[in-house]
């Protein structure tokens, strides 16, 4: 059974912090794995990874892949109180599109 | 600008109703999905098609049916609403490359 497992599930950080958060996952057939984040409404798509090793940068958001540890992390430096959000992570299982989520990790970020 | 379209932003429906959520896209894209999204369980998979017409079901299914008669709406019914169904639905569509998330449908069941 395809799974994947984000830690922690939340944590309050203060402003200027750096915040690291992870994800682990185990799917038959792996081809990607993807994060988003989710404020009040739909998730917006952050980084597609398929590659170990390369990291993938987005202002002071940033991600890696380690296919040997099949895990991710993603980190976010000088966190602000935008940064607040649920932040999710996520594996294609098959080849049109269905999608494995974590549990996601609320990131609560204060002034 | 591409769009995925949820019909309603909130809904409140007693239990025993049924209910139909709504979602377009503009997109042309073949694949549709529905989740539900609760806190500390991430978004599961309820129904998803692949084409029109076509449906398969997810990892939570049950209590749900779906329609898919034009390639760009995909609706999910609630046959009798219940409690356990309050959540947040999000509807989805895809290539298979990229998701475009609709903004979802918060719905309450008393």
């Amino acid at each position: 059974e395809d799974k994947v497992v984000q830690s922690p599930l939340s944590l309050v950080v203060h402003e200027g912090d750096t915040v690291t958060l992870n994800c682990s996952y185990e799917v038959t057939n792996f081809r990607s794995l993807l994060w988003y984040k989710q404020e009040k409404k739909a998730p917006t798509f952050l980084f597609m990874l398929t590659s170990s090793g390369i990291e993938k940068k987005s202002g002071r958001l940033s991600s890696i892949l380690d296919k040997k540890e099949l895990s991710s992390i993603l980190n976010i430096t000088a966190t602000q109180t935008g940064d607040s959000a649920i932040y999710l992570c996520a594996v294609p299982t098959d080849s049109w599109g269905k999608l494995q989520f974590g549990a996601g990790t609320q990131v609560v970020v204060t002034p | 600008d591409v769009k995925v379209t949820q019909s309603s932003r909130y809904l409140v429906k007693r239990t025993g109703e049924k209910v139909f959520l709504e979602c377009v896209q503009d997109m042309d894209h073949e694949n549709m999905f529905w989740y539900r999204q609760d806190p500390g369980l991430g978004l599961r998979l309820i129904y998803f098609s692949y084409d029109v017409k076509m449906k398969e079901k997810g990892d939570i299914p049950e209590g749900y049916s779906v329609s898919r008669e034009k390639k760009e709406r995909f609706s999910l019914i609630l046959e009798s609403a219940s409690t356990n169904q309050t959540s947040m639905y999000l509807c989805a569509s895809s290539t298979g490359l990229g998701y475009t998330f609709g903004s979802g449908t918060r719905l309450t069941v008393v």
